[in-house]
């Protein structure tokens, strides 16, 4: 099981674009990587997921250099709503993988 | 996106009672749950793999005689924490992912279990 390691906490403004890097060091040739956000007291929601390269959807982008041992997530111009912890992943592709989340990264977004 | 539920989403029990929760896929069918314990500014931690029709692999620590895990349809996976004490109070969350489908878990909303 690919173990990552992420910053415990991240503060920024809001308007500003936030960078969260992961680092995922003995990932496995078939593993995905994984963002989550998670508010308290709710369950984590999807926000992206990549193999390779970039990936881009509404809400934020992952960079995911050649190596893959490490992934950024990239949240533009963030609000206070942001605030929340953000937790990298990485897992394979078969339907019995389990995920052993990290501490994840605490971001606060101030006004 | 696909959609999971857990019900409750809050319980306050007394000590000694048992207590379960219900985690459903309301869109998909999922071979495989998983279920996790969160405690107050702490991580996800896995507690265990359910799976339809057979029985749940449990992670190394957690006591299967009293988290029951029961995963009796497609859509339908139960935890029951039995002679729940104080300690056990605490968030529970599912996940499932979908048979044969995109590789990403779907969490429920989680589950507040307080044991007075």
């Amino acid at each position: 099981l690919a173990k990552t390691t992420q910053p415990i906490s991240m503060d920024s403004y809001e308007g500003q674009e936030v960078n969260i890097t992961c680092s995922h060091n003995n990932i496995a040739t078939n593993d995905y990587i994984t963002w989550y956000q998670q508010f308290p007291s709710q369950g984590p929601r999807f926000i992206i997921q990549g193999y390779k390269t970039k990936v881009t959807n509404e809400v934020a982008s992952l960079f995911i250099p050649a190596d893959r041992k490490s992934s950024t997530l990239s949240l533009p111009r963030v609000s206070l709503s942001d605030t929340a912890v953000y937790y990298c992943l990485v897992g394979g592709t078969s339907g019995t993988y389990k995920y052993i989340f990290g501490t994840g990264t605490r971001l606060k977004v101030l006004a | 996106g696909a959609v999971v539920s857990q019900h409750p989403s809050w319980v306050i029990c007394k000590s000694g009672t048992s207590v379960k929760i219900e985690c459903r896929s309301l869109d998909f069918q999922a071979t495989t749950m998983f279920w996790y314990r969160q405690f107050p500014k702490q991580s996800l931690m896995l507690m265990a793999t359910s799976n339809e029709g057979s029985k749940a692999t449990y992670e190394q620590g957690v006591e299967k005689d009293k988290f029951l895990i029961n995963h009796a349809s497609l859509t339908l996976s139960t935890l029951t924490v039995t002679s729940a004490h104080p300690e056990d109070s605490s968030f529970y969350i599912c996940s499932a992912r979908e048979t044969g489908g995109p590789y990403e878990q779907f969490f429920g909303p989680g589950t507040r279990l307080t044991v007075l």
